[in-house]
């Protein structure tokens, strides 16, 4: 079983729809949660940056982490077509060496049909 | 403010080749990591350097390994390439090293896309 498990999609919703997006994790020790969206042919663009539980809000986009439930979300508020992307969500424990890497999802396609 | 230069975009190489793959980090930032994209196994982390030290390998064979300069600039290089080595190779940089550093963010470039016949 992977550490991080994110549902892979394909995900198709109309314009200005609210898009849901979601991961669970297994490992209690992550601490700092990321998402990031990434374009065809380009690499990983950092869109939030949490830490611990709670929800942070920027623009459009929040970023949800349950910790109780090892389960983080990101909602995107009135979808565009430039949202169509495949996002990744990504994690950090707070421990020394190689666990301070990025564990990252295998990312959610999505696509928003104008 | 320049974002991570990777260079090349595109590479083709036959198995048994080896390659070197070329990044430049932000400006100002000392630590580079390295990460294998694939369709099947999504992202994975190869390896970290800060001031030209690796801090940190990932799960992969010695033939993947890597430098970093004085001027912060990282190559990663691949010997004896397989098929299975196809993958889009991307570097991120962040301004203090992972191992230490607890927020720290990662900034990635485009990658190099590795095509190995």
């Amino acid at each position: 079983q992977k550490e991080v498990e994110q549902d892979p999609g394909p995900l198709s919703v109309p314009e200005g729809a609210i898009v849901s997006l979601n991961c669970t994790y297994s490992n209690s020790a992550f601490q700092y949660f990321m998402w990031y969206r990434q374009y065809s042919r380009k690499g990983p663009e950092l869109l939030m940056y949490t830490y611990s539980s709670g929800n942070k809000e920027d623009g459009r986009f929040t970023a949800q982490v349950d910790k109780s439930s090892k389960y983080i979300s990101l909602f995107i508020r009135d979808s565009q077509p430039s949202d169509s992307a495949t996002y990744l969500c990504a994690m950090r424990q707070v421990s020394s060496g190689s666990a301070r890497q990025l564990t990252f999802g295998s990312g959610t396609q999505l696509t928003v049909l104008p | 403010k320049a974002g991570v230069t990777q260079t090349p975009r595109y590479l083709i190489k036959t198995r048994g080749q080896q390659v070197t793959l070329s990044c430049s980090p932000i400006s100002g930032h000392r630590s580079v990591s390295w990460y294998q994209q694939t369709p099947g196994q999504g992202l994975q982390f190869l390896f970290e350097y800060f001031s030209e030290t690796q801090r940190n390998k990932g799960n992969f064979p010695g033939r993947f390994s890597g430098r970093q300069f004085s001027n912060s600039r990282s190559e990663m290089n691949v010997s004896t390439l397989e098929l299975g080595d196809s993958a889009l190779y991307l570097c991120a940089s962040s301004l203090r090293d992972l191992t230490s550093a607890t927020n720290e963010k990662l900034f990635f470039g485009s990658g190099t896309q590795l095509s190995v016949l």
